[in-house]
């Protein structure tokens, strides 16, 4: 069974860059057809699709968030990473890695505050 | 780009059986939709992806209460005899042709 796990900072200073990992175990995620994304869901809101890297390395990301989001993969690792910078309130929210559809990590909370 | 059009809210009684919509925008209503549930408190979960025809395919372990089904842009989950634990948030997500994923505003089902 394939399983996902975000792990991170949960405080960012505003102006900063939040960083997050997602670890893959249960399978590889250099496994062809796959897409490996990050999505967030602030509170009370619905879900936000921030953007995924797909099995080839390739990137896709929101437009409304592209110039701030980098997604990278470490295959020796088997996991992959959320950078987004310049951080405001507004990004505060629960961030979850996910195979795309399928499986879902459990989320955790990040909270942009001074 | 897609849109997904879901209602905001639904109820049933329990032991019946509930259909929640995801509209499609016009243009895309051959699209791939998949549905998630998201329980209070809890991480979204993977329950079916449904095309156009109707065909869908559930995920590992979901109930066969839950069913899908198409007609022209809307996309349906069905869920028949309505437990307390079905009680959650639905979304409703595609992908476009420059393989961005959209999702739904998601529909919040109470069981009464």
């Amino acid at each position: 069974q394939l399983q996902l796990q975000e792990s991170g900072s949960g405080l960012v200073k505003p102006s900063q860059t939040l960083s997050l990992t997602c670890a893959v175990s249960g399978g590889s995620i250099s496994s062809g057809g796959y897409s490996w994304s990050w999505i967030r869901q602030p509170p009370g809101k619905g879900l936000e699709w921030i953007g995924y890297i797909y099995h080839s390395g390739s990137t896709y990301y929101n437009p409304s968030l592209k110039s701030r989001v980098t997604i990278s993969v470490d295959r020796s690792k088997n996991q992959f990473s959320l950078k987004l910078s310049s951080v405001t309130a507004a990004d505060t929210a629960v961030y979850y890695c996910a195979r795309d559809p399928d499986y879902w990590g459990q989320g955790t909370l990040v909270t942009v505050s001074s | 780009q897609p849109v997904l059009t879901q209602s905001s809210s639904a109820s049933a009684s329990l032991g019946s059986s509930v259909k929640l919509t995801c509209t499609l925008s016009s243009g895309h209503s051959s699209y791939i939709i998949a549905w998630h549930q998201q329980q209070p408190g809890k991480a979204p979960r993977y329950l079916m992806k449904l095309e156009g025809s109707g065909s869908y395919n559930k995920g590992s372990g979901v109930p066969d209460r839950f069913s899908g089904s198409s007609s022209g842009a809307d996309r349906y989950l069905t869920i028949s005899n309505l437990q307390s634990e079905d009680e959650a948030d639905y979304y409703c997500e595609t992908w476009d042709s420059n393989t961005r994923v959209v999702f739904g505003g998601g529909t919040k089902l109470t069981v009464l």
